[in-house]
């Protein structure tokens, strides 16, 4: 069975301290990683998409790794509007057919 | 951009009742999905269609069904709902073919039964 654990629960910063998220996953044959936004009350907002291990996409102070057994958001200089709750999941490769499965999500809140 | 519509954003029902939420996306998807999303819990799929007229059960489909009469649109039924059915439900589609660029998802309905 998938399994996709985020850590930490919850995160603190500072506006412009930068920081991590962490997605480990296990799962047979990943065929897709997944990170979403979601802001409170609304739907996830879809980041970024990541294949393989060692790949990385950017988009303005995000940046997204994948390993083989993990995956990291990395924020630089965050703002306020960046806090949201940021959520993993991964979608398995044959046999999975279109699903994803999804972890419990970071809540990122940024103070000035 | 496509859009995923979820008919209601808030909706109080009674114990027992027969609910009914409509998701409507206007890409042509074949695939969609309903989860539901409770805190600490994180996004759990009820049932999912990758074809009209056809669904599949998710990882917790007890107490609800699907209708699929039509390609945009994708029903979710809870047949006597009851408290432990209060939640977000979360409404998405996906095409099948071209780049994989995950779900869309609608905005949610907060559904709490009383």
């Amino acid at each position: 069975e998938d399994q996709v654990t985020q850590s930490p629960e919850a995160l603190r910063l500072q506006e412009g301290e930068s920081s991590s998220l962490n997605c480990s996953y296990t799962v047979s044959g990943l065929r897709g990683l997944f990170w979403y936004r979601q802001d409170p009350g609304k739907g996830p907002e879809f980041l970024f998409t990541l294949y393989s291990a060692g790949e990385e996409k950017e988009k303005e102070r995000l940046k997204a790794t994948l390993t083989k057994k993990e995956s990291f958001l990395h924020i630089t200089a965050p703002k306020p509007e960046d806090s949201a709750t940021y959520l993993c999941a991964v979608q398995e490769g044959a046999g999975g057919g279109n699903k994803l499965t999804f972890g419990t999500g970071t809540q990122l809140k940024v103070e000035l | 951009d496509v859009k995923v519509t979820q008919s209601s954003r808030y909706l109080v029902k009674r114990t027992g009742e027969k609910v009914f939420l409509e998701c409507v996306q206007d890409m042509d998807h074949e695939n969609m999905f309903w989860y539901r999303q409770d805190p600490g819990l994180g996004l759990r799929l009820i049932y999912f269609s990758y074809d009209v007229k056809m669904k599949e059960k998710g990882d917790i489909p007890e107490g609800y069904s699907v209708s699929r009469e039509k390609k945009e649109r994708f029903s979710l039924i809870l047949e006597s709902a009851s408290t432990n059915q209060t939640s977000m439900y979360l409404c998405a589609s996906r095409t099948t073919g071209g780049t994989w660029y995950g779900y869309t998802f609608g905005s949610g309905t907060r559904l709490t039964v009383v």
